[in-house]
Formats: C-alpha cells, sequence, structure tokens
C-alpha cells in the first residue's frame, strides 16, 4: 500500500479482556517496529521484526504483551489481561531495511487504545 | 542509560515570529539524531537525520543543527501550518532503535 495502515485506529476495551492491533506495512519494507506513546511521554520502543530474523523483544514491558508478523508482512500485536496502564497509542512503522533508518522511518497513525 | 530530553515543552508563536526548540541528548556513541513532526491523530513523520556536531540542513521555513550534546530546530518565520509537535529521537552507537524525546508542542497564531 502506499503508507502504513494500522487497524482499529480506536479501541476500548475492559480491563482484564485481551486486544489485537494489527499493522500492515509498506509493500516490500523489511523492517517492521512497534511502538507505544504514552500521554507526555516519548515514544517507547516495544518490538522490532527484521526480515526472517528473531525479533528484538527488549521493549516488551511484561510478558503480557506478545508479537509477531506472518510472511514477513502484517503484524499483530496482542495485549492478554489488559490493565489501565496499557492505555496509549500504538504506532507501526516500517523501513526498506534496519540500514535504511536513517532515512526515517514511515509511522503508521496508530491504534489508540483505552482500556476502561 | 540512553535519554533524549526536549525543551520547552509547548510554545506558542505569532505568525511569523522566529524561535527555537530545543533537543538535549546522552547517547554513547551518537549514530544519527533525527526530527520529525507529529499532528494530531496522527504518526510521526521524518523530517532530518543529522549524523555529527555541526551539520545543518534545511526545510522549508525549518533548520536542523547538531552539537555534541544537543539539536536545535529553528522555525523562521513560522505559519500556522507549522503548529504541531515535533519530535526529537537519537540513534546510539550500541543500540538499534530510537530513544524519542516527549516533544514540544508547537502552536501558530495568525
Amino acid at each position: 500500500g502506499a503508507g502504513v495502515s494500522q487497524s482499529p485506529s480506536n479501541k476500548v476495551t475492559e480491563k482484564g479482556k485481551d486486544v489485537e492491533l494489527r499493522c500492515d506495512p509498506i509493500s516490500g519494507h523489511t523492517a517492521l517496529y512497534w511502538y507505544r506513546q504514552s500521554l507526555g511521554q516519548g515514544l517507547e520502543f516495544l518490538i522490532y521484526f527484521q526480515g526472517n530474523s528473531a525479533p528484538d523483544k527488549s521493549g516488551l514491558p511484561s510478558d503480557r504483551f506478545s508479537a509477531e508478523r506472518t510472511g514477513g508482512s502484517v503484524s499483530t500485536l496482542t495485549i492478554q489481561r489488559t490493565q489501565q496502564e496499557d492505555s496509549a497509542v500504538y504506532l507501526c512503522a516500517s523501513s526498506l531495511d534496519r540500514g535504511r533508518i536513517y532515512y526515517g522511518y514511515t509511522f503508521g497513525s496508530g491504534t489508540r487504545l483505552t482500556v476502561v | 542509560e540512553d535519554q533524549v530530553t526536549q525543551s520547552p515543552e509547548a510554545l506558542r508563536l505569532q505568525e511569523g515570529e522566529s524561535s527555537s526548540l530545543n533537543c538535549s541528548y546522552t547517547v554513547s556513541g551518537l549514530r544519527g539524531l533525527f526530527w520529525y513532526r507529529q499532528d494530531p491523530g496522527k504518526g510521526p513523520e521524518f523530517l532530518f537525520t543529522l549524523y555529527s556536531a555541526g551539520e545543518e540542513k534545511e526545510k522549508e521555513r525549518l533548520k536542523a543543527t547538531l552539537t555534541k550534546k544537543e539539536s536545535f530546530l529553528h522555525i523562521t518565520a513560522p505559519k500556522p501550518e507549522d503548529s504541531a509537535t515535533y519530535l526529537c529521537a537519537a540513534v546510539s552507537g550500541y543500540g538499534q532503535n530510537f530513544v524519542f524525546g516527549p516533544g514540544t508542542r508547537l502552536s501558530v497564531l495568525p
């Protein structure tokens, strides 16, 4: 596609429920990143995928968070047993490959998650 | 630990009133310093990459500069459409991922 597509754009869920957030990167982009943006905070790195390599999960805040990327394209971020502190905007970004980050990532518009 | 801070948190300017935004960074072996613009409800949009102290980049009314400890985003004669949150991010020599600052929320009044 022309840009990075994320869905849903907004999600309201009850505390304790599981949620799935989807990211469809730009076609041909092998690097995919997930970030979390909380009010008044900088973007927080969560996880990184590069081609068929094992993902860098070093930013995931707890074992309730997981992500997968199928076929080197679409990625799903799953949050289990959601807590109120999980409320944030979840941003996905892609780039041609890790070496191209110096040209900047392309970000999606994000999913705003609200846990009530 | 790599860290990026930005000031001010928010800035209100009159149209045409030039100013600068500050980004201070503490990273091990800076590989790149990035500026992004973020509009409400949108993802960040890439503006510039700076690699070494003394480097400058320009785009329309924006000019980014870099020293060994800071980067500045200078806005010359801003227009209301320049209103946005400006994010600064750094990549260190040992890390592979961006460390973002909290951003400066710029409002340009007509």
